[in-house]
């Protein structure tokens, strides 16, 4: 079974240009998670997705936004980029089916540079 | 406060010693505790979820203190593959920073 997924790799960016990170659930996971992860920092929850609808907000500015497709594939936009958004962008899915304590399978993630 | 805080470590342990690492919380309703382990560069991946009554798995073992608001990670007989960091999650998606964890020969 493929795990979850995130393109690209690797983005470079400047300053206030826009970044659109990409992450695919497993087959059949429903939610989608998105976080931050700076160089030595801990995941820092950004956003939380389930069946389309943003259900959960980190606390982070309105310019990090994203969205869930009908196939349960996510995107999250950055714009106005900052420095500080250099990190890397973790995404993991669930299925919830149980409530909420649902295993958490990340992806790859992201490692976004803004210079 | 932090929602979630761990020990800071770094934890560096000759091997075959026993390791515990502790993580508080903030928010008394929460409800699901898990332990995650990240390798250096790669993604978390989950070592095991925690249980009101404690659980085992093999050489871990892990708690929960509802009433300190701390849920604990023992690692027993400690290999050099543990190396790596330690993250506990309350609630899904509250991360603590982790612990670092480097076992030696």
């Amino acid at each position: 079974e493929a795990g979850v997924t995130q393109s690209p790799t690797h983005l470079i960016k400047t300053r206030g240009q826009q970044a659109t990170l990409r992450c695919s659930p497993i087959s059949g996971h429903t939610s989608v998670y998105w976080y931050q992860q700076a160089l030595g920092l801990g995941l820092q929850f950004l956003l939380w997705y389930d069946e389309g609808e943003e259900r959960n907000r980190g606390n982070f500015p309105p310019r990090f936004s994203g969205r869930q497709f009908p196939n349960y594939s996510s995107e999250l936009n950055v714009n106005a980029l900052e420095l500080e958004d250099s990190a890397l962008y973790l995404c993991a899915s669930s299925l919830r089916d149980r409530g909420p304590s649902d295993t958490q399978y990340f992806g790859p993630g992201t490692r976004l540079t803004v210079l | 406060r932090k929602e979630v805080e761990q020990d800071p470590g770094p934890f560096n342990v000759p091997e075959g010693a026993t390791v515990a690492f502790n993580c508080t919380y903030s928010n008394s309703a929460s409800q699901s505790f898990f332990w995650y382990r990240q390798d250096c560069r790669k993604e978390p991946k989950l070592l095991m979820s925690v249980y009101s009554s404690g659980n085992e798995d093999g050489r871990f073992t892990a708690q929960l203190n509802r009433a300190s608001q701390y849920i604990s990670l023992l690692i027993r007989d400690s290999k050099l593959s543990d190396s790596a960091t330690y993250l506990c999650v309350v609630n899904d998606m509250r991360f603590g920073a982790g612990t670092r964890l480097t076992v030696k020969p």
